[in-house]
């Protein structure tokens, strides 16, 4: 059974202080590995697709990696606005759904 | 360009009520995607509408129901309402292509029953 999983479940940092996101999967083969931003009370908003390892895509202050068996956002110098919760899902060839990871909630102090 | 819109934004119902949301796509796009969300589950896949054909669905009873207009404008229905079945729904659209298709969430409709 596909399965993703989110590390860590919640992480704190302060303004400056990179670092990254996990997501782990097993897919029985991967058409694609999206990543999202949640707001509370809102819904997700797109940021990444990945489709094979080795794919690397930048958007601001976030890189999102993949290889065969993970995928990393990577966050440099986050800043407040950066408060929240990132989605990792995986969707699998000859499915049409996405299966969701429980999230990464991020907080940036100032 | 407009993004997904869901109507109602904010629902309260009793339980044994049904509820029908809506769910508007990104001009353009014709596959329209239903998900739960709950704080203990997380986001879980309900169904798929391509050209009006439900194309996949999730593991969630039969009282969760769903259709697609040649619009591509989709409705879902949840018959005899539960007080499990509260929770945000998200209505997710994309081109429907066979590649890796980006889906698009519009901003849900939270559901309460009482």
């Amino acid at each position: 059974e596909d399965q993703v999983t989110q590390s860590p479940e919640a992480l704190r940092l302060q303004e400056g202080e990179s670092s990254s996101l996990n997501c782990s999967y097993t897919v029985s083969g991967l058409r694609g590995l999206f990543w999202y931003r949640q707001d509370p009370g809102k819904g997700p908003e797109f940021l990444f697709t990945l489709y094979s390892a080795g794919e690397e895509k930048e958007k601001e202050r976030l890189k999102a990696t993949l290889t065969k068996k993970e995928s990393f956002l990577h966050i440099t110098a986050p800043k407040p606005e950066d408060s929240a919760t990132y989605l990792c899902a995986v969707q699998a060839r000859l499915k049409n759904d996405m299966r969701f990871g429980a999230g990464t909630r991020l907080t940036v102090k100032p | 360009k407009a993004g997904v819109t869901q109507t109602p934004r904010y629902l309260i119902k009793t339980r044994g009520q049904q509820v029908t949301l809506s769910c508007s796509p990104i001009s353009g796009h014709r596959s329209v995607s239903w998900y739960q969300q709950t704080p203990g589950q997380g986001l879980q896949f309900l169904f798929e509408y391509f050209s009006e054909t439900q194309r996949n669905k999730g593991n969630f009873p039969g009282r969760f129901s769903g259709r697609q207009f040649s619009n591509s404008r989709s409705e879902m229905n949840v018959s005899t309402l539960e007080l499990g079945d509260s929770a945000l729904y998200l209505c997710a659209s994309s081109f429907g292509g066979t590649l890796g298709d980006t889906q698009y969430f519009g901003p849900g409709t939270r559901l309460t029953v009482l």
